[in-house]
């Protein structure tokens, strides 16, 4: 069966400080990968999805990058944490050319 | 206009109580199409798909209505264990696999 694990769970990071999260699914090949994030009380915004190694779309500009070093690695990094960074990120994978999204546990980054 | 709408609620009902929700997508063009559950500072998990003939999960029915582009959830005799935020999910570009979320109806089931 697949599983995907992140970590950290949690992480508390002071501004311009770097961040780097990991990522990596098990039981699977070529998946689709995606991270997204959540404020608090707010929907899902995604803001990175690759379809295989080294392919990476960004959705919104933003202070973040993400890179797929391996097929079931995908990794989401910032040189300088700002402050609206803070959320709740996820990191979820599919299937190719399926519609099906899942999900890890998550991490929970406040920058103070 | 969003993707996806739903009623952010809460819907506050007691234990027992049936209860619905709704959401709309704007891509007609859009196949595939899910509800999502999401407990308090945990992961989405999915619920169950949605399919155009309708289906049901023990307490739990979806139906899709294509020609006015909603979807909607039922949940039957609620529990306390259903309190959750209940994501709305549709499908976007399908060669990515990028699906659009709703901002979730937060259900709250009271004793």
């Amino acid at each position: 069966s697949q599983t995907i694990h992140q970590w950290p769970a949690t992480l508390v990071q002071p501004v311009g400080s770097p961040l780097s999260l990991e990522c990596t699914v098990e039981g699977t090949s070529n998946p689709n990968l995606y991270w997204y994030r959540q404020a608090a009380g707010r929907g899902l915004q995604l803001l990175f999805y690759s379809v295989g190694i080294g392919q990476i779309s960004s959705e919104v500009p933003q202070n973040l990058s993400a890179s797929r070093p391996q097929d079931r690695q995908f990794i989401l990094s910032s040189k300088k944490l700002l402050l609206s960074d803070s959320g709740f990120y996820l990191c979820a994978w599919g299937r190719q050319g399926a519609g099906l999204q899942f999900f890890g546990p998550g991490t929970r980054l406040t920058v103070l | 206009r969003k993707e996806v709408e739903q009623d952010p609620g809460p819907f506050n009902v007691p234990e027992g109580a049936t209860v619905a929700f709704n959401c709309t997508y704007s891509n007609s063009a859009s196949q595939s199409f899910f509800w999502y559950r999401q407990d308090c500072r945990k992961e989405p998990k999915l619920l169950m798909s949605v399919y155009s003939s309708g289906n049901e999960d023990g307490r739990f029915t979806a139906q899709l209505n294509r020609a006015s582009q909603y979807i909607s959830l039922l949940i039957r005799d609620s529990k306390l264990s259903d309190s959750a935020t209940y994501l709305c999910v549709v499908d976007g570009s399908s060669n990515t696999g990028k699906l659009i979320f709703g901002q979730g109806t937060t259900l709250q089931v009271k004793p």
